[in-house]
């Protein structure tokens, strides 16, 4: 079945120290793909998103991802993370292939940093 | 320009009862979808709407209904509701026909009891 997944649930980091969030997919053919951030009491914000080019995509307040086709990745990294940050990750997929204009999420990765 | 609005942000309801939710989104956005986001299940699509039709509809139950108005603005209805339909649900409007990125609004947050 076409999935999405974010296998890491919940992640608890110190601050300064790096950050990789996972996320699979199973889609095949032409996706684009997206990160989102939801921090507490916030609505959904677009951290990234990748539709064709160069794989290594670089997003809002210093996040960036890799699209690798060959694995069906699209993992997540920041080099040193802040106790803003603190907040839950949503990988998000569209399927170009499918015609349907929805975006198909994991089930997200809730990110600690203490400080 | 003003992002998505999501009325009203919390309901509580009981089951059985019918509930409508209203989302108007980004002005000269046509696309219109909603999700439903709980703990664990990460965000479900339920229909999406543009220019007054539904394009694509996911895996709930015939309780849970749409539409969308000329004005592009979005309603969402469940009818006999059940304590498992709990939960965010979440409006994202987007600018057209293909899907480039969707914005989202704060949600509402449905209680049944």
């Amino acid at each position: 079945a076409q999935s999405v997944s974010q296998h890491n649930h919940h992640v608890i980091l110190s601050e300064a120290a790096s950050l990789e969030l996972g996320c699979n997919y199973s889609y095949g053919g032409t996706v684009n793909l997206f990160w989102y951030v939801q921090y507490p009491g916030q609505h959904l914000q677009l951290l990234l998103k990748y539709f064709s080019g160069d794989p290594l995509v670089k997003g809002i307040k210093g996040f960036e991802a890799e699209f690798i086709k060959s694995k069906f990745s699209f993992n997540l990294r920041k080099p040193s993370v802040q106790w803003s940050d603190t907040a839950e990750y949503f990988c998000a997929v569209f399927s170009v292939q499918t015609g349907a204009n929805n975006l198909f999420f994991g089930t997200g990765t809730r990110l600690t940093v203490i400080p | 320009k003003a992002g998505v609005t999501q009325t009203p942000r919390y309901l509580i309801k009981t089951r059985g009862q019918q509930v409508t939710l209203s989302c108007s989104p980004i002005s000269g956005h046509r696309s219109v979808s909603w999700y439903q986001q709980t703990p664990g299940q990460g965000l479900q699509f339920l229909f999406e709407y543009f220019s007054e039709t539904q394009r694509n509809k996911g895996n709930f139950p015939g309780r849970f209904s749409g539409r969308q108005f000329s004005n592009s603005r979005s309603e969402m209805n469940v009818s006999t509701l059940e304590l498992g339909d709990s939960a965010l649900y979440l409006c994202a409007s987007s600018p057209g026909q293909s899907h480039t990125e969707a914005f989202f609004g704060q949600g509402t947050r449905l209680t049944v009891v």
